[in-house]
């Protein structure tokens, strides 16, 4: 059971670049969100999804596009890298029920766009 | 979602009990407090959560005061492995929890 999986690790970009930050989880999952973490600052939402085919913004969607097609996969695309873009990208899913289920996070990509 | 007041940082002795301080005094009935706390830039990780009643579990013990208005986190016997920032979270408890909004949170200093 791998969790949350994040991939890259690690990537560096030039201004105007586009890539796709990827996520996948093995728990059959409903729900599946993205933070970016800058320098000494909490998390902010992106984007989240409640389920394949679902999707919504967060508080920081500008320059970032998302999709779910699958309940496993959730990437994150970045259209047109920008240095404001640079930061941590954090992947977390959670059970839809009925009870609260706390969020497992994957353990992040590191974005730099130069 | 209400928001929460936390110290920027805190240390605590290991062995001893780690007590941090969460305020929110905005939070309305039907919110829950959560905490969760983050280890050198991994993935943030759940602890605990309460509405009311004090709560525990094999990590934390959480106690909110009565009017609800501010909680404590306690870890009983903090290890050096237990140095991380931890956020206080207020929201309501329903299908809601694919969004969490994190403030600065405490970061936690646990010295030998």
């Amino acid at each position: 059971n791998a969790g949350v999986t994040q991939t890259p690790k690690f990537q560096v970009l030039k201004t105007g670049q586009s890539m796709t930050l990827q996520c996948a989880q093995d728990m059959n999952h409903e729900y599946m969100s993205w933070y970016r973490q800058d320098p000494g600052m909490g998390l902010r939402l992106i984007h989240y999804s409640v389920g394949a085919g679902i999707t919504d913004q967060g508080e920081v969607p500008n320059g970032y596009n998302v999709s779910r097609s699958t309940t496993e996969d959730f990437p994150l695309r970045l259209l047109s890298a920008a240095p404001s873009q640079t930061s941590v990208y954090f992947c977390a899913s959670s059970p839809r029920t009925g009870a609260y289920q706390p969020q497992h996070f994957g353990d992040g990509t590191r974005l730099s766009i130069l | 979602d209400a928001k929460t007041t936390q110290p920027p940082s805190m240390d605590c002795a290991e062995g001893r009990a780690a007590n941090l301080p969460c305020n929110h005094s905005t939070i309305s009935g039907n919110e829950y407090v959560y905490w969760y706390r983050q280890i050198h830039s991994q993935g943030p990780q759940y602890i605990i959560h309460g509405l009311k009643n004090n709560e525990t579990n094999e990590m934390a013990s959480l106690i909110i005061t009565e009017d609800r208005k501010s909680s404590t986190l306690i870890l009983p016997h903090a290890t050096l492995r237990d140095t991380a920032v931890y956020y206080c979270i207020v929201r309501p408890s329903n299908f809601g929890n694919e969004k969490l909004t994190f403030g600065t949170g405490t970061r936690l200093t646990i010295i030998p």
